[in-house]
């Protein structure tokens, strides 16, 4: 089965400070993307990076990049410089393989400290 | 260019009745997903529509079911609400079938409250 799993429901970073979030699938495909969105608090979700999984060079969006470990099936955030903006619901999601749809993880709550 | 609209915003409803949620597309965007978050639970999808035709959905009774128009907007109908159904429902669309590599543009949602 595809599955997504987000084992930190929350995550507090003081501002300016970096943090990683964590994400594990699985997946039966051998060529595939993995995404990141972000929520916040007024509930529209954007794209923050993707990542392709044949490639080996970890995809980076200014201060967001990404740790992707293949073989563990391990794809973290890193949000450097940590900025109050940031602060939002994180998901991590993944093509369910042929059925044309995203599966997403339940998700870490990002809190920011200034 | 417009994004993805939903509506309406919110809604309150009771147990046992009919609701009806719409989701227009952004422009040249075939495809539109609808997805329940609930609270705790993530993101659950529901259905994908494709060209007008329902091309998957997801494990949810019968009861949640929708339709796309010719100018590809999206219905989603939730029939005899349960309060479980409560969350917010949001929309999604891309301008790839088969999302693979796309990047799906969700709207605000529709969150519902069923008393």
């Amino acid at each position: 089965a595809q599955t997504v799993t987000q084992s930190q429901p929350e995550m507090s970073v003081q501002e300016a400070e970096t943090v990683t979030l964590s994400c594990t699938y699985d997946t039966s495909e051998s060529d595939y993307y993995l995404f990141w969105y972000k929520q916040p608090p007024s509930r529209q979700m954007i794209l923050v990076i993707r990542q392709e999984a044949y490639k080996q060079q970890n995809a980076t969006e200014n201060r967001f990049s990404v740790n992707f470990q293949k073989a563990a099936k391990s794809f973290s955030l890193k949000i450097s410089d940590s900025q109050l903006g940031d602060a939002a619901m994180y998901f991590c999601a993944h093509p369910g393989g042929s059925q044309g749809n995203l599966i997403f993880g339940k998700g870490t709550k990002l809190s920011v400290k200034p | 260019e417009a994004g993805v609209t939903q509506s309406p915003t919110h809604l309150i409803k009771t147990r046992g009745q009919q609701v009806t949620l719409r989701c227009s597309p952004i422009s040249g965007h075939t495809s539109v997903y609808w997805y329940q978050q609930a609270l705790g639970l993530g993101l659950q999808f529901l259905l994908w529509y494709d060209e007008g035709e329902e091309r998957n959905r997801g494990n949810f009774p019968p009861r949640f079911s929708g339709r796309q128009f010719p100018n590809y907007s999206s219905e989603l109908n939730v029939n005899a609400l349960e309060l479980e159904d409560s969350a917010l429902y949001l929309c999604a669309s891309s301008r790839h079938t088969g999302l693979v590599t796309g990047e799906l543009f969700f709207g605000e949602g529709s969150r519902l409250t069923v008393l």
